[in-house]
């Protein structure tokens, strides 16, 4: 596609609960980033994928959080049983193997409440 | 301290005034710069990279310091449409972008 797509935009989920979170990056984009903010905060780096290398997962916050990247394309955050700290604004983003010049592209997040 | 640190603002200025960002840096490895824009509640989008030899676009300047590690852009004749926060983001090299918190600049009439 031409940006980078997340879904759902919004998601209501009760403490407890898995959730399930989508990201679709730029076509031909090798590296994929997840963020997280919290309201009022800065990004909080939680995973990234470049191609087929195992992916570095040095920001997710526990074992409740994993990630996969299907395909080196499509991407699913899950987040097992939510806890209220978990709302925050996830994001997606993308860029070449390599950012240069071009930089990181942002999907428009999904923002997730629990409660 | 912080691998990337900035100001938080805000930095609440006229129309038409020249107003000035720094960001400072920890890792003196780090490769690569840029600076971002981010509306409320709006996903971040990139405004320009930052070159060593400091870059213009428009009314917009970003300059490179790498012996003092920071960079700092320049927004000349402020318009009401430059409210956001800008976010200063660092690379070093681990493809792991680093993003600053984030300046807040309030442009008023």
């Amino acid at each position: 596609g031409a940006g980078v797509s997340q879904s759902p935009s919004n998601k209501v989920t009760e403490k407890g609960k898995d959730v399930e979170l989508r990201c679709d990056p730029i076509s031909g984009h090798t590296a994929l980033y997840w963020y997280r903010q919290s309201l009022g905060q800065g990004l909080e780096f939680l995973i990234y994928f470049q191609g087929n290398s195992a992916p570095d997962k040095s920001g997710l916050p526990s074992d409740r959080f994993s990630a996969e990247r299907t395909g080196g394309s499509v991407s699913t955050l899950t987040i097992q049983r939510t806890q209220q700290e978990d709302s925050a604004v996830y994001l997606c983003a993308s860029s070449p193997g390599q950012a240069g010049e071009r930089g990181y592209t942002f999907g428009s997040g999904t923002r997730l409440t629990v409660v | 301290r912080k691998e990337v640190e900035q100001d938080p603002g805000p930095f609440n200025v006229p129309e038409g005034a020249t107003v000035a960002f720094n960001c400072t840096y920890s890792n003196s490895a780090s490769q690569s710069f840029f600076w971002y824009r981010q509306d409320c509640r709006k996903e971040p989008k990139l405004l320009m990279s930052v070159y060593s030899s400091g870059n213009e676009d428009g009314r917009f300047t970003a300059q490179l310091n790498r012996a003092s590690q920071y960079i700092s852009l320049l927004i000349r004749d402020s318009k009401l449409s430059d409210s956001a926060t800008y976010l200063c983001v660092v690379n070093r090299g681990s493809y792991i972008p680093t993003f600053g918190r984030g300046t807040s600049l309030i442009v008023h009439p």
